[in-house]
């Protein structure tokens, strides 16, 4: 089945960028999708097909993906974006057909 | 508004069984693609299952032959039937709608129910 790796955590001063990386074999071939977790709520997608916004997400959040690394960038960041991040594709190649990555825990210092 | 909302939840002893409820609103669950994702304690997201808008169910290795997802289409509501639970099923289950349009990014999610398999 397909794996997806995520950094378990990333520590970012405010108004800094913060990268997120999401590994995957070819995952460039691939549509990822991000999703940030707070303590205690639902997850929330802030990103799709590898770079696009739903409504309500700021422009800081950004997304890119390439050969084998899908990265979420977070630009100037705020105390309120810390978070668990979560990168995700639909892999229809086998039955698991939604894989998520490990999550990674940003800490705002 | 577009929501859902599970229900269901709760202890229940090992070898049990449980069924989980998703109530949608401001959306038709028959026409969507409908997934049950779980999260146990302190980890990350585990998709569970699917069901897609023509009726075909898929599940992760972990709950097949024992979990089985559903709607009732006159309730818009998406069920999830768990059989012979186990410990290593507690988690918290979220169902969540899968947007074809988004190459299936789960864009609305329920608040989440919480089930706890122990003696």
């Amino acid at each position: 089945s397909y794996v997806l790796t995520q950094p378990p955590s990333v520590s970012v001063a405010p108004g800094k960028t913060a990268r997120i990386t999401c590994g995957g074999n070819n995952i460039g071939s691939k549509s990822v999708h991000w999703y940030q977790q707070k303590p205690g709520q639902a997850p929330v997608l802030v990103i799709y097909y590898d770079s696009d916004r739903p409504s309500g997400i700021p422009e800081r959040f950004s997304g890119s993906n390439s050969g084998n690394t899908a990265t979420l960038t977070i630009s100037r960041v705020e105390a309120g974006d810390e978070a668990d991040y979560y990168c995700q594709v639909w892999d229809s190649s086998s039955d698991h057909h939604w894989v998520f990555g490990g999550g990674t825990k940003l800490t705002v210092l | 508004e577009v929501q859902l909302v599970e229900s269901g939840g709760g202890l229940i002893q090992p070898g049990g069984s449980l069924r989980l409820s998703c109530a949608a609103s401001g959306f038709t669950v028959s026409s969507n693609y409908m997934s049950w994702v779980r999260q146990a304690p302190g980890k990350g997201l585990e998709w569970v299952s699917v069901i897609y808008s023509g009726g075909s169910t898929y599940y992760a290795d972990s709950v097949k032959g024992r979990f089985t997802i559903s709607r009732d289409n006159s309730k818009n509501t998406l069920y999830l039937q768990m059989n012979s639970l186990r410990a290593e099923d507690t988690a918290v289950y979220y169902c969540a709608r899968a947007n074809y349009g988004w190459e299936n990014a789960f864009d609305i999610w329920g608040q989440g129910t919480m089930v706890t398999v122990s003696s």
